[in-house]
């Protein structure tokens, strides 16, 4: 069974650009979740879907920060415009359902703003 | 669910038993989680305990679990140069969003 499948893997760009991260979750999944791991820190929430349905984005920065699921499978996160702080790893993983016990996580996505 | 903490740092040599210990604060999750993430990795999710459980056995791994003092705690047996890397305790909730919050990771090293 394929894992999830997250690109790019490193992204480096200047503040006030904008980028793009792509998630492929595990086939079957309904649950996709966001995380932000700041370097030194544990992942933290970002959003999460229920199918192409938002469950939970209380922690988004929605001045900057979008996501989408249109199709209920892969998502896209995007920051726009990128600051300093939001350099980080972004985490996505998925679970079968929302009361599944175990989540499935990507690679991951290593962003560092200049 | 937001309070979860761990020690930065272990070092253990090779052979020897590993204890990574960590604290939470809010009584009402429903699990309590044990991931490894390896440099340039994802989290592997390692084990999970249920909260009404008092211990966990899994291969090399024990996790023990004492709610009146909200501790949670991962033993590794016969720590092994491939079990460096850093490891985050989490809770979970199964009711609401069911997302994790995480701890700061305490990083273990093993000495050959």
């Amino acid at each position: 069974e394929a894992g999830v499948a997250q690109s790019p893997r490193y992204k480096i760009i200047e503040k006030r650009q904008s980028v793009a991260f792509w998630c492929n979750p595990i086939s079957g999944h309904a649950t996709l979740y966001w995380y932000q791991q700041i370097l030194g820190q544990g992942p933290k929430l970002l959003i999460q879907f229920q199918n192409n349905g938002v469950v939970d984005d209380s922690q988004l920065p929605k001045d900057r920060f979008s996501a989408e699921r249109l199709k209920g499978v892969d998502s896209t996160l995007k920051i726009q415009p990128a600051k300093l702080e939001d350099s980080a790893v972004y985490l996505c993983a998925s679970s079968l359902e929302r009361e599944a016990v175990e989540q499935f996580f990507g690679p991951g996505t290593r962003l560092t703003v200049l | 669910g937001e309070d979860v903490e761990q020690s930065l740092f272990l070092s253990v040599r090779e052979g020897d038993s590993s204890v990574i210990n960590c604290t939470y604060t809010d009584s009402s999750s429903t699990y309590l989680y044990w991931y490894k993430q390896e440099p340039g990795a994802g989290l592997q999710l390692l084990t999970y305990i249920f909260s009404n459980m008092d211990m966990k056995q899994d291969q090399r791994l024990t996790v023990l679990l004492n709610k009146k003092d909200k501790h949670l705690s991962l033993r590794i047996a016969d720590t092994q140069t491939g079990d460096s890397a850093i490891y985050f305790c989490a809770e979970g909730y199964q009711t609401g969003a069911n997302n994790l919050f995480f701890g700061t990771g305490t990083r273990l090293t093993v000495i050959p």
